[in-house]
């Protein structure tokens, strides 16, 4: 069955960085495209960007640009999202999703992955 | 940015009532919708893509219509295992966006 494993929770400074991680297994990696969604109680849901785990190709919201840089390593069907130069208002759940084909429902999440940024 | 409107915010209702959510796109999507449902502590649960199709194993008291810029989903004889926050979302055009979300509780 297709699950997607994130990396635990987080609490990171104001001003560093942090990689979360997303592994994927059941079906073929590089089948699908990954995607990574932000969820806070005030703003909702947002969708931070895709990877195509094949090409490597990516897309950003442009709110989210020179804030977060997705990656992926084929060979462990792990996909990563690096978030940067944080402040307390990236504190939020963060969730990769999969889709096939970039512009397409979003079948299967992971559990989500909480930030805090916090001095 | 493609703007998701979805009301209500919130909504109780009883079981066995039929539950209507409405979604309105800030220009037309082309039926690129998904509507999920998410539980608390959970992640978002596909329910309904392509505006009206079913995803596997979701209960067929779900449904989705809507065309253009208007969409809804339908939850028919409400179940107490529908108390969830039901979201919006349109993949037709990046950035993929999605609706506030409607809180959904039992009267």
């Amino acid at each position: 069955q297709v699950q997607l494993q994130q990396s635990g929770a987080e609490l990171v400074k104001p001003g560093t960085s942090v990689k979360l991680s997303c592994k994927a297994s059941g079906y073929t990696f590089t089948s699908n495209h990954m995607n990574w969604i932000k969820q806070t109680t005030g703003q909702g849901l947002e969708w931070i960007g895709i990877i195509n785990p094949g090409s490597g190709g990516t897309s950003y919201n442009v709110k989210f640009k020179g804030k977060a840089t997705l990656t992926v390593d084929k060979s462990s069907s792990t996909a990563f999202m690096q978030l940067s130069s944080l402040t307390p208002e990236d504190s939020a759940v963060y969730y990769c999703a999969r889709n096939y084909g970039g512009y397409s429902e979003l079948d299967y999440w992971g559990q989500g992955v909480m930030v805090t940024v916090s001095s | 940015d493609i703007r998701m409107t979805q009301s209500p915010a919130s909504l109780s209702a009883s079981l066995g009532e039929t539950v209507n959510i409405e979604c309105l796109a800030s220009e037309d999507i082309y039926s690129d919708l998904a509507w999920y449902q998410q539980k608390p502590g959970k992640s978002p649960q596909l329910l309904i893509y392509n505006a009206n199709s079913l995803q596997n194993g979701v209960p067929s008291r779900f449904s989705g219509s809507g065309s253009g810029t208007q969409y809804s989903l339908k939850i028919n004889s409400l179940q107490s295992e529908d108390v969830a926050t039901y979201f919006c979302q349109q993949y037709n055009n990046y950035p993929n966006t999605f609706g506030a979300g409607t809180k959904l509780e039992l009267k």
